[in-house]
């Protein structure tokens, strides 16, 4: 499986600020996702990052709060913009290759917003 | 968006038992995935299940792609401390490219 790093691991920020969080991958993979993990709950979806095209979204999830960037087949951002304390959360990215089922993470962002 | 339920929510078990835990939808799903989650990390992918039926292990865990494609099951033999963790169950179904379903997760504690 790809080996996933993601930057930073953890953050404290200040509400309404922005912090862009970045996914690499040691190998070019055909998909790349981003999660969105709560305290204590399960893992849901935010997005599809698209290579050369935008990101396709999760119902509850715009642009204008997550943008994400994907420039290449190993490479993605995700940016939490306007953060406020519910976006307080661990960001994940998942990548899988070809038509593959299975996905495979990183080890999280631990995002704190004060 | 959608969860699958899992049960049970969270157990305590002694060092040595064995372990199952399951997954339901209300949907069908084409694929069923069985993820580990340690404190501060990410899921790491423990069974991948692709047909209906299917049994697969790996180690002491073994898992169960249900008949109905709307169920699959996870034990774990044996116990040992490092089982720790809280595991979660995700779906893919057959309209969703890769895009999974992740399960509500359940909390394993080992005592010695």
């Amino acid at each position: 499986s790809a080996v996933i790093s993601q930057k930073p691991s953890r953050d404290i920020c200040q509400r309404g600020t922005s912090l862009t969080i970045q996914c690499q991958v040691d190998s070019q993979v055909t998909m790349m996702f981003w999660y969105r993990q709560q305290p204590g709950q399960s893992l849901t979806l935010i997005a599809t990052a698209n290579q050369g095209s935008e990101a396709t979204y999760e119902s509850g999830f715009v642009i204008d709060k997550f943008p994400i960037s994907r420039p290449n087949l190993t490479f993605s951002t995700l940016t939490v913009s306007n953060m406020s304390p519910e976006d307080s959360s661990i960001y994940l990215c998942s990548v899988a290759s070809g038509g593959a089922s299975t996905q495979y993470f990183g080890p999280g962002t631990r995002l704190t917003v004060l | 968006g959608q969860q699958l339920n899992q049960s049970p929510q969270s157990m305590f078990i002694q060092e040595g038992e064995d372990v199952s835990m399951n997954c339901t939808s209300s949907s069908i799903f084409n694929t069923w995935l069985w993820y580990k989650q340690d404190p501060g990390e990410g899921p790491v992918l423990l069974i991948a299940l692709y047909k209906a039926g299917e049994l697969t292990s790996n180690g002491r865990l073994t898992a169960q792609f249900g008949i109905t494609r709307k169920d699959s099951f996870l034990n774990i033999s044996a116990s040992i401390p490092s089982d720790v963790g809280i595991y979660f169950c995700a779906g893919r179904d057959t309209g969703t490219a890769s895009k999974l379903t992740f399960g509500t997760g359940t909390r394993l504690q080992v005592t010695l």
